[in-house]
């Protein structure tokens, strides 16, 4: 089944403990994404990736890492997590090339909550 | 990156058809515009696409007017099950930043 599977799905954690949500995709898309989504704000772009080795800014950037090493894995990295950090996240991809049109096809999501 | 305006919140009843407007004024010439619905806790989900005039799928259609300043994504018939937060997005075909703004949370009543 083509997915983004996201890990873990929810995460207490507690202010300056590092932390990582990873992101994989079984589809073989080229581009990746990291939302967070917090009420009354919809969703905001931190960080995306055109293929492995480039990634670049969204909106939102500040507090996060990403890595693109592989091309069907994108992680979320927190160095030193604040409380407004604590957000629901999505990962999400899409391969515009050959197609149509561009959709993107986003993870569950993990709701992450940092004490 | 051209910003999108929608409402904040529509309501409708079960079997109308919705029509949600979206204003985009500052389109360029390249941008495509984009739907997508979302339930709660859920990630997005695409819907339709499109450049300019209409396009149809087998869930919605999408309208778009000569100036491409505005757009329209039309429901027809909604269920319960239709009640979401649709989101209007305009970029470039490729492009690879996504602003999605806060959408428009679609109530359907019985």
């Amino acid at each position: 089944e083509a997915q983004v599977t996201q890990n873990p799905r929810y995460l207490i954690t507690v202010t300056g403990k590092k932390l990582t949500v990873t992101c994989s995709q079984n589809m073989n898309h080229e581009y990746m994404s990291w939302y967070r989504q917090d009420p009354g704000l919809g969703l905001r772009q931190i960080y995306y990736s055109m293929n492995v080795e480039v990634t670049d800014k969204g909106d939102v950037p500040e507090g996060y890492k990403v890595s693109r090493k592989e091309k069907r894995n994108f992680p979320l990295i927190l160095e030193s997590p604040s409380p407004n950090q604590t957000s629901l996240y999505f990962c999400a991809s899409s391969s515009p090339l050959g197609t149509t049109y561009n959709e993107q096809f986003f993870g569950p999501g993990t709701r992450l909550t940092v004490l | 990156l051209a910003k999108t305006t929608q409402p904040i919140s529509m309501d409708s009843y079960e079997g109308q058809e919705v029509n949600i407007t979206c204003s985009h004024n500052n389109i360029a010439t390249n941008d495509y515009i984009t739907w997508y619905q979302q339930f709660p806790s859920q990630g997005p989900r695409f819907i339709i696409q499109g450049y300019k005039t209409k396009v149809t799928n087998e869930v919605a259609s999408l309208f778009i007017p000569a100036d491409r300043k505005s757009s329209t994504l039309s429901l027809p018939r909604v269920s319960l099950s239709d009640t979401a937060v649709y989101y209007c997005l305009v970029g470039d075909y490729n492009f690879n930043k996504f602003y999605f703004g806060s959408g428009t949370k679609l109530n359907v009543k019985p």
